[in-house]
């Protein structure tokens, strides 16, 4: 079965400063994974997604992810936090091998990200 | 703007009653989704339907149920509330609903039950 394990479920950072949210993922196959972000209030934003193409995804904001198969990882990152980065992020995974293929989302439990002035 | 579209924004009601929360999706998209976020529950799948077909079945209550419509749009019905019901309810879109495919969410229906 697959999940989706995000490591922390707060992180706080300063205007500038580099940003980690840690993903851990468990999947039969070699997955499709997401990382969505949800500003106060609002739907859910597609930040980016690995699809097996590359091992590195850049997304949208200067948000970046990187697929490691040999830890089961895909942590989002962004060099320089920007106060409009507050938000709550979300690592999800999809099964395209499954036996039905239904894209059906697991998502992670959330990070709850703060950026401090 | 995502291009998915979910009405209402909002909806309180009374324990019992029942409710449809509608849901359009992009142009072009055959597949919608339903998901229902919550405090205890986070964000979880309830329900997909692929051009008027179900297609797969998550987390969703018998109390619940929904349709897409031959202009694709969908319905989810829940019925006989309770407390526990109140949430945020989404809705998402894809091209051809499979496992490579990119959902696009709408905005959510908040729901309140009293």
């Amino acid at each position: 079965a697959q999940s989706v394990t995000q490591l922390d479920s707060h992180v706080s950072v300063s205007e500038g400063t580099p940003v980690l949210l840690r993903c851990n993922y468990s999947s039969s196959y070699s997955p499709s994974l997401f990382w969505y972000v949800q500003h106060p209030n609002k739907g859910l934003q597609l930040l980016l997604k690995y699809t097996s193409a590359a091992t590195l995804v850049k997304g949208i904001n200067g948000f970046e992810a990187e697929f490691k198969k040999s830890e089961t990882s895909f942590h989002l990152t962004k060099p320089s936090a920007h106060m409009s980065d507050a938000a709550e992020y979300f690592c999800v995974v999809s099964d395209p091998y499954g036996s039905s293929n239904t894209g059906k989302l697991i998502f992670g439990q959330g990070t709850t990200l703060q950026v401090k002035p | 703007d995502s291009g998915v579209t979910q009405t209402p924004k909002h909806l309180i009601t009374a324990t019992g009653q029942r409710v449809t929360l509608r849901c359009s999706p992009r142009s072009g998209d055959l597949s919608v989704y339903w998901y229902q976020q919550s405090l205890d529950q986070g964000l979880q799948f309830l329900i997909q339907y692929y051009n008027g077909e179900e297609r797969a079945k998550g987390n969703i209550l018998e109390r619940f149920s929904a349709q897409q419509f031959p202009d694709l749009h969908s319905e989810l019905n829940l019925s006989s509330l309770e407390l526990g019901d109140s949430a945020l309810y989404f809705c998402a879109s894809s091209v051809v609903g499979g496992g490579w495919d990119t959902q696009y969410f709408g905005p959510g229906t908040r729901l309140t039950v009293l």
